[in-house]
């Protein structure tokens, strides 16, 4: 069973602080990720996309992916009350998401 | 650019019901995913359509059913309405099975079974 296994949460950081999001999974084959926000009562959006091993930086949020250790990763710098949501991470191909962590940023 | 777009945006139906949701991808997009989500559950993957096609299937029973048509537009049905069907249906599109671009979604049908 391919799976991809969030921490639930909740995450709590105060504002200004950086939110750190893991995301591990099963499948050595899955070569890229997605991470989405979702807040609540609406549709995930698309804020990340990671295909190469290392970093990929966009704006206040940096996505991890190590490929030997199958793990990704979403940190959010200068956390705003505004990010407070829940962050879903999914493989491409058959967009399998994991449950997500819900992140709750005090002002 | 239009989005992907679905409808209805709300359904009250009763245990045993039949019901019909739908979803238009956005312009260029061939590639549509129907997800379940349950009240502060995650995303249950059930059904993945390309180029008319049924391409995947998640864990879900035969009456959760649907279709493609040529215009890349899709239905969901589902019958035998039960309880636990209670959620919200979101369907994302994409403009092919290996697209980098990410998976863009509507804003959902909100089923509740009573």
């Amino acid at each position: 069973q391919k799976e991809v296994e969030q921490n639930s949460g909740p995450l709590s950081v105060p504002e200004g602080a950086i939110a750190s999001l893991n995301c591990t999974y099963s499948d050595r084959g899955s070569q890229s990720f997605f991470w989405y926000r979702q807040y609540s009562g609406k549709s995930p959006e698309l804020i990340m996309f990671i295909y190469s091993n290392g970093d990929k930086e966009d704006g206040r949020f940096t996505a991890q992916l190590n490929k030997a250790s199958q793990y990704v990763s979403l940190l959010i710098r200068d956390s705003q009350p505004s990010d407070s949501a829940t962050y879903l991470c999914a493989s491409r191909g058959n967009l399998i998401f994991g449950k997500g962590t819900k992140l709750s940023v005090k002002p | 650019e239009a989005g992907v777009t679905q409808s209805p945006t709300h359904l009250i139906k009763t245990r045993g019901q039949q019901v019909t949701l739908r979803c238009s991808p956005i312009s260029g997009h061939t590639s549509v995913y129907w997800y379940q989500q349950a009240l502060g559950l995650g995303l249950q993957f059930l059904l993945w359509y390309d180029e008319g096609e049924e391409r995947n299937r998640g864990n879900f029973p035969p009456r959760f059913s649907g279709r493609q048509f040529p215009n890349y537009s899709s239905e969901l049905n589902v019958n035998a309405l039960e309880l636990e069907d209670s959620a919200l249906y979101l369907c994302a599109s994409t403009p092919d099975r290996g697209s980098n671009y990410g998976y863009t979604f509507g804003s959902g049908t909100r089923l509740t079974v009573v």
